[in-house]
């Protein structure tokens, strides 16, 4: 049974340019969160969507960020005209339930804004 | 937002040694869930104890949780050089419980 998978592993843009993450859950899995972690810290939560709806974005910017789970494929975090300071880890999760349970985590996604 | 908080922030110890890592947190919880990173790697999930349990044990790990402190420790015994890497917990916030908020970890390094 595949892990959560994310891709690209790294993405180098330029300021000003889109950023696109890919996740594909554990499969029975149709929970899926994105968490951002800046160097040296610890995780920090942005959206948990279920399949074709977002249930919690409260994590989010406001600007320029957005994130979709469709019903086929793979659930989307998109970055429009990153700036430096987008650069980060970014981790997707998910379950097989939303309530109290455990989250697999997936290898990340490193961005790099140059 | 409750919050894990783990200290110490660093942690260097010999192998076969034991290593304690402490985490607090602020609100009431129904779960407390603790991950290791490896350098530049994801996240691994260690293991999850609930509010009602104060013990919990997988392998070399022992957990324990105490809710009338807000506390959690996670326990390593007879450390190995591959348990080097960073040790996170996170609680469950949101409504459903799905929020995980994590702290900003400890630093665990087991010298050979």
């Amino acid at each position: 049974n595949a892990g959560v998978m994310q891709n690209p592993r790294h993405l180098v843009r330029r300021r000003g340019q889109e950023a696109r993450l890919r996740c594909s859950p554990m499969k029975g899995h149709s929970h899926v969160y994105w968490y951002r972690q800046l160097p040296e810290e610890g995780l920090k939560f942005m959206v948990y969507l279920q399949k074709e709806n977002i249930i919690d974005e409260s994590g989010m910017p406001k600007e320029r960020f957005s994130a979709e789970f469709p019903k086929e494929g793979p659930s989307i975090l998109r970055i429009q005209q990153v700036v430096r300071g987008d650069s980060a880890a970014y981790f997707c999760a998910s379950s097989r339930k939303a309530v109290q349970e455990t989250q697999y985590f997936g290898p990340g996604t490193r961005l790099l804004v140059l | 937002s409750q919050q894990g908080e783990e200290d110490p922030q660093a942690l260097s110890i010999q192998e076969g040694e034991n290593a304690t890592m402490n985490c607090s947190y602020k609100t009431s919880i129904n779960n407390l869930q603790w991950y290791r990173q490896n350098s530049g790697r994801g996240l691994v999930h260690l293991i999850l104890i609930r509010s009602n349990e104060r013990e919990k044990h997988s392998g070399r790990l022992r957990v324990t949780l105490d809710t009338s402190k807000k506390s959690s420790s996670l326990l390593i015994t007879a450390s190995r050089a591959a348990d080097t890497a960073s040790y996170f917990c996170a609680t469950a916030d949101g409504e459903y419980g799905n929020k995980l908020v994590f702290g900003a970890g400890t630093i665990l390094r087991v010298k050979s």
